[in-house]
């Protein structure tokens, strides 16, 4: 079993719709959560960084973390064309430099 | 502009060569990390460096080796001892900061084996 698990899609949603995309891990010593955001052919992009559990808001994209169900989300609302891409979850222990990458969700928004 | 660079941005490779991918980082962090990624993949850790002239294996590092003699360079070389070098090379770099370990990448490097 993966340590960081993520359904690789991929989805596809119409423009302006709320999309949710989700990660479940294994360790429960993970303490720091991340979403990045990964263009065709380009780097991965930091969208969102979390401590512990609880939602962060950040314009359109929210992230929630429940460390009891072991489940972290990304919710974008008011989708467009251009939040197409691959969407990876990171998550770290305390203390711990390297990152555990799940496999990303390949995310398409129709116009 | 503060960030992270690497080049070249596509490189082919003949069978049995050597090749060295460059990154380079003025963000003033501590931390540098190489990835490979394939395709339907996440992201796979080769060798990371918290400090200049010390540096530890990712997950995958047999054929791979790093050197990090400038706290802003951490070039990765390719080996021949690679069975399938034919991926997407990504460098990253983080503070090294215990509480605040988010990792900025660089664009990227599409290494082809011909």
């Amino acid at each position: 079993q993966k340590e960081v698990e993520q359904d690789p899609g991929p989805l596809s949603v119409p423009e302006g719709a709320i999309v949710s995309l989700n990660c479940t891990y294994s360790n429960s010593a993970f303490q720091y959560f991340m979403w990045y955001r990964q263009y065709s052919r380009k780097g991965p992009e930091l969208l969102m960084y979390t401590y512990s559990s609880g939602n962060k808001e950040d314009g359109r994209f929210t992230a929630q973390v429940d460390k009891s169900s072991k489940y972290i989300s990304l919710f974008i609302r008011d989708s467009q064309p251009s939040d197409s891409a691959t969407y990876l979850c990171a998550m770290s222990e305390r203390g711990a430099q390297k990152l555990v990458f799940g496999q990303g969700t390949r995310l398409t928004i129709n116009p | 502009d503060g960030g992270i660079t690497q080049s070249p941005k596509y490189l082919f490779r003949k069978e049995g060569q050597n090749v060295t991918l460059s990154c380079e980082q003025n963000l003033n962090h501590d931390a540098m990390y190489w990835y490979r990624q394939d395709p339907g993949q996440g992201l796979r850790l080769i060798y990371y460096s918290q400090i200049v002239n010390d540096f530890q294996k990712g997950d995958i590092a047999e054929g791979y080796s790093v050197s990090r003699e400038k706290k802003e360079s951490f070039p990765l070389t390719v080996t021949s001892a690679q069975k399938n070098p034919t991926a997407f090379y990504l460098c990253a770099s983080s503070s090294g900061r215990p509480t605040y370990n988010e990792q900025f990448f660089g664009p990227g490097t599409r290494l082809t084996v011909l």
